[in-house]
């Protein structure tokens, strides 16, 4: 059974703050590793594909960053503002299908 | 259409009867892929197709669950004799090619509910 692990769970941060959440899946068999952005009773929207060991990726204040060979990802929000507030969700693919697994997300809540 | 539509937006069953729900993948869009989040638990994924061809199924309850992609037609997810425990948001999503490189599009959602 694979296992993705998101942390923290929850954070809570002033507006202006930058922020950091982390996402650990297994090392062996990756193939790629996406960043999804999840409002409440909204559909998650896709914030990063990522597939190259190394990779750093940007979009506006948000970026992301990959190690395959220690199996972890960092996303990171620049000058948090309220908008920022949700769910980020990662789903680590296995290179021997198409069988995502999602981590648990970390729930971020900025306040004004 | 540019977004991928889901319908029912909410179903409720009594346990044992049938539910069935639809997907409409963006079009131009070669993959579909089936979740299931219940309650605030994490997504879990289903099964994976490849325009009607099932991709990945290692997701799906062997039993009660059946999913299909026809041409032309909505992909469909039908859950046989209901359960409580099949409650849940069940996401479908598209892609344009391989999950390797091609972000998914998610629609919103049916919300199932069984009692």
């Amino acid at each position: 059974i694979l296992n993705v692990e998101q942390s923290p769970q929850s954070l809570h941060v002033q507006e202006g703050d930058s922020t950091n959440f982390t996402c650990s899946f297994p090392s062996s068999n990756f193939y790629a590793l996406h960043w999804y952005r999840w409002e409440t009773a909204k559909s998650p929207e896709a914030l990063f594909v990522m597939t190259l060991n190394g990779d750093e990726k940007k979009k506006g204040r948000i970026s992301a960053t990959l190690n395959t060979k220690e199996g972890y990802s960092y996303l990171y929000i620049k000058g948090s503002q309220p908008e920022d507030s949700a769910t980020y969700l990662c789903a680590f693919l296995h290179n021997y299908g198409q069988n995502f697994v999602f981590g648990p997300g970390t729930r971020l809540s900025v306040l004004p | 259409g540019e977004e991928v539509a889901q319908t029912p937006k909410h179903l409720v069953r009594g346990e044992g009867q049938k539910a069935k729900l639809y997907c409409a993948p963006i079009k131009g869009h070669s993959y579909v892929f089936w979740y299931q989040q219940v309650l605030k638990n994490e997504f879990k994924f289903l099964i994976s197709f490849q325009n009607e061809n099932v991709f990945d199924e290692t997701g799906m309850p062997k039993e009660r669950f059946s999913a299909k992609c026809l041409p032309n037609s909505p992909c469909s997810l039908e859950i046989q004799a209901t359960k409580l425990e099949d409650s849940a948001v069940y996401f479908c999503a598209s892609s344009q090619g391989t999950s390797g490189t091609n972000e998914q599009f998610f629609g919103p959602g049916t919300r199932l509910t069984v009692l």
